[in-house]
């Protein structure tokens, strides 16, 4: 079955500091790769969309590519900002499967002033 | 645009106690999940629809039954409530085409006592 892979959290920056969270993923078939932020006390919203392999996903800063040879999609943005603290979530989904999609467990970002 | 509208956001219910969760989206898609989310165990899925009419298993059916009698409702009932199914319960919905997200509503967080 597919399953998804996250950097185990949490992760603490500083404001302006690099972020790297890795994500792999296991799947039979050809998925779409996402990211989705949730803030607290909010559902997910989704920040950034990849649909095939060496796409770029983008959106608000934060970039990550669909590397189908090394089957990751790491998310990464160059200076973080306080307000950038939130649980992240990567995913997949395949359409051949009633569109479901297998989430990753999270992590968790705080970044401090 | 309201997207997808979860009630109530809140409920305390006694063991053994019955509800029903109500989703609603505005955006015409096809397919609708329900989710729950519980610390460390990241979002499972409890039961999904394809459309009106349908629904089908998820990983974490048992204790719950769904309805989807109208394209943009989706219920979610829990019969006899256990402490158990204390949890944060997310729904979400999709339209068919490949490579787009979910979109979620903002949770509803229910305790049984």
């Amino acid at each position: 079955g597919n399953s998804v892979t996250q950097m185990e959290g949490p992760v603490t920056l500083s404001e302006e500091a690099f972020l790297t969270i890795n994500c792999t993923y296991t799947a039979t078939g050809y998925p779409s790769l996402f990211w989705y932020v949730q803030y607290p006390g909010e559902g997910l919203q989704l920040l950034l969309k990849a649909t095939k392999a060496d796409d770029k996903g983008s959106n608000k800063g934060f970039e990550a590519t669909y590397r189908k040879e090394t089957t990751s999609f790491h998310l990464e943005k160059g200076s973080v900002q306080v307000s950038d603290s939130a649980v992240y979530f990567c995913a997949l989904s395949e359409e051949t499967n009633a569109g479901k999609s297998t989430f990753g467990d999270g992590t968790t970002l705080t970044v401090k002033p | 645009n309201a997207g997808v509208t979860q009630t109530p956001k809140f409920r305390v219910l006694k063991t053994g106690q019955s509800m029903t969760l109500l989703c609603a989206q505005d955006m015409n898609h096809e397919y609708m999940y329900w989710y729950r989310q519980d610390p460390g165990m990241g979002l499972r899925l409890i039961h999904y629809s394809v459309g009106e009419g349908t629904t089908a298993k998820g990983e974490v059916p048992d204790g719950y039954n769904v309805s989807r009698l109208k394209k943009q409702n989706f219920l979610l009932g829990l019969e006899s409530a256990a402490p158990s199914q204390t949890s944060v319960y997310f729904c979400a919905s999709k339209d068919g085409l490949r490579g787009q997200p979910q979109h979620f509503g903002d949770g509803t967080r229910l305790s049984i006592l």
